[in-house]
Parts: structure tokens; sequence; C-alpha cells
């Protein structure tokens, strides 16, 4: 069953340094998101992407976050300037379509830690 | 107030056994659509089951199926015949008709199936 792949599946990086997660979306899905675990907690919904543009984001989704689909396959989610608070998983997730039945496939999701 | 209330954090269930994830959620949106998904400890989150606002019957998938309850707002996931293989985390989501396409999810429920 196609899958969305996230890399690197681990990140550890330093305060105040940037970082790009980056996700491969299954192959016929339009619809892209960003979302986020802080350990132990809820998931949380960073950004939607459509149509090579943010359809929607969140208070979380700052000006330190960009995303982008730079060569048609990888949508990549950038922290410009990473802080501890920042230390999560962050999952990739893609739908074929946005009906209230789609369900969001998830990637295995990437653990930044911010040190 | 919260969209998903999950007031379990943590269940018991011996092998074999049915267990009941409680979820209520909130919204004044006529059209919606509940989800349950699993994540296992290795960290991938993985769709079970949906219900649609307008569904007439509960949703069933294998052996999840879900109880809902809509005038008291709640969704609950029922696994029947535990394995153990199903001890993980199970978080319930909403996403609204009207109000874009993000989840809501809820912050989890802890499930350990005992052998």
């Amino acid at each position: 069953e196609p899958e969305v792949t996230q890399t690197p599946s681990h990140q550890v990086t330093q305060m105040g340094q940037e970082v790009i997660l980056r996700c491969v979306p299954i192959s016929n899905h339009l619809y892209f998101y960003w979302y986020r675990q802080i350990l132990g907690q809820k998931v949380e919904f960073l950004v939607s992407f459509y149509n090579n543009e943010i359809s929607e984001k969140s208070e979380i989704f700052d000006d330190q976050f960009s995303v982008e689909r730079p060569d048609g396959s990888n949508f990549t989610l950038k922290i410009r300037s990473t802080k501890l608070e920042d230390s999560a998983m962050y999952f990739c997730a893609t739908q074929t379509q946005t009906g209230l039945n789609s369900p969001l496939h998830f990637g295995n999701g990437t653990r930044l830690t911010v040190t | 107030a919260q969209k998903i209330t999950q007031t379990q954090p943590g269940m018991f269930v011996q092998e074999k056994e049915a267990v009941t994830l409680d979820c209520t959620y909130d919204t004044s949106d006529p059209s919606y659509g509940l989800f349950w998904y699993k994540q296992p400890s290795s960290g991938e989150m993985i769709f079970l089951i949906y219900q649609g606002s307008y569904d007439q019957q509960n949703a069933t998938e294998g052996r999840y199926s879900l109880n809902f309850q809509k005038a008291r707002k709640s969704a609950n996931l029922v696994i029947s015949a535990s394995q153990l293989g199903d001890s993980a985390m199970y978080f319930c989501a909403m996403r609204e008709g009207n109000t874009g396409n993000q989840f809501y999810f809820g912050t989890g429920t802890s499930l350990t199936v005992i052998p």
C-alpha cells in the first residue's frame, strides 16, 4: 500500500539553527498537511497546503515556519530558527480530496530534538 | 472549549475481551466527520475508522466499531476481542464541514492489553 515517507526519522539540532523536514506524499494525493505532537500531548495542526500554496495555518505556524513543494514531489517544512519548545514529533499527512470522509494518511513522523 | 475530549488517559483490558474508549466532541456545525487513529509505540498514526455526522448507522471496520450517539455528542470506539497488538495510544479526531480542512485531535487514551 502506498505510504507517506518522512525523512529524517530523528533530527537533533541546536537552538537557533534552521531545520528542514522532508515528506514524500502519496503520489495521487493533492492535499498536504503538517501536524506536530509535543511529547505526551495531543496532535496539533500546523498548516495545510494545496495547489502550491498554503490554504490554512494555525497560530503555531508563525514566521519561523515555512512550507514548500520545491520539485513537485517533496513537501518540506522549514523552521528558520529553532527554539527549545519546537521539540516535538512532526507528522506529514496527505489526502486524496477534502471530503469529510477522507482520512489523513500520516507519515511515520520526524522526531525533532532542539538542545 | 475543547473540540475533542478523551477523558481516559489510560485503560487496561484483558486479552480477548472488548474495550470501549470514550470520545466526546463539541461543534455547532451540523456537518462533521469523526475519526479514530491508533498510534503504536513506534510512533506512526494509523487510521482506524470514520463516522459521518449524517450516517444513520454506526461505523464498523473489522474488530473496530463506533458507538455514535449524536445527541450526546459522543463517538466511542469499541474494540472487540482485544489482542496484544492493540496496545497503543488511541486518538479521536474531528473535522468540521464548514471550517476548513484541519482535524482536531483529542489528548488520546493509552490502551494496554493484558495477556
